[in-house]
């Protein structure tokens, strides 16, 4: 069974740029969540979707989107980006041990 | 606000030596506790799900406590190993979601 994947890999963008990340999860799984983390504060959650419907929201603001696609697919899309947005972007999909979460590699984002 | 906390920050040791990590989260409204291993460069990975108050488990040298009733779980290595060098984080989830909130992660060096 393939894993979690994510694309793209590293990115670099500049301040007030959008950007837009993508996320696959494995096959079967509905659910897809989103994490940011960055040095200093560990992994926090932005969204969870679940059957195209976002279910969860973390405290992030608006300007942090996402929405899935009818065949479990996710993207994940940041408009107007700042400095403090630079960080590892992590998706994962949710198994049915207890939600037990299997994450991808991670999208590196850098804002110049 | 829902806090996990996760103790030490970071660690030392010696190869051969045993070592645990604490995780302390709200004692209402469990659900579930993961514990995640997470090496560098490489996507989080789940080690235990742990569910009920008295759990333990135990995957090789690693093994983890659970008590919900005062909201805590340890993780035991026995034997470190230069392998286990990552970081260890814990997750606790509230309700039947795909919204894990994470501690800040023990970070393991294993010298050998």
């Amino acid at each position: 069974k393939a894993g979690v994947t994510q694309t793209p890999r590293y990115l670099i963008k500049t301040r007030g740029q959008q950007v837009t990340l993508s996320c696959s999860p494995i096959s079967g799984h509905r659910s897809v969540s989103w994490y940011q983390q960055t040095p200093g504060q560990g992994l926090q959650f932005l969204f969870e979707y679940f059957s195209e419907t976002q279910r969860n929201k973390g405290n992030f603001p608006g300007r942090f989107s996402g929405r899935q696609f009818s065949n479990s697919r996710s993207e994940m899309n940041v408009s107007t980006l700042e400095l403090g947005d630079s960080a590892l972007y992590l998706c994962a999909s949710r198994g049915a041990t207890y939600n037990e979460q299997f994450f991808g590699p991670g999208t590196r984002l850098t804002v110049l | 606000i829902l806090n996990v906390e996760q103790s030490p920050q970071s660690l030392h040791v010696q190869e051969g030596d045993s070592t645990n990590f604490t995780c302390s989260f709200p004692s209402s409204n469990f659900y579930a506790l993961h514990w995640y291993r997470w090496e560098t460069a490489k996507s989080p990975e789940a080690l235990f799900v742990m569910t009920l108050n008295g759990d333990e488990k135990k995957k090789g040298r690693i093994s983890a406590t659970l008590n919900t009733k005062e909201g805590y779980s340890y993780l035991y290595i026995k034997g470190s190993q230069p392998e286990d060098s990552a970081t260890y984080l814990c997750a606790f989830i509230s309700g039947n979601t795909g919204k894990l909130i994470f501690g800040q992660g023990t970070t393991l060096q294993v010298k050998p």
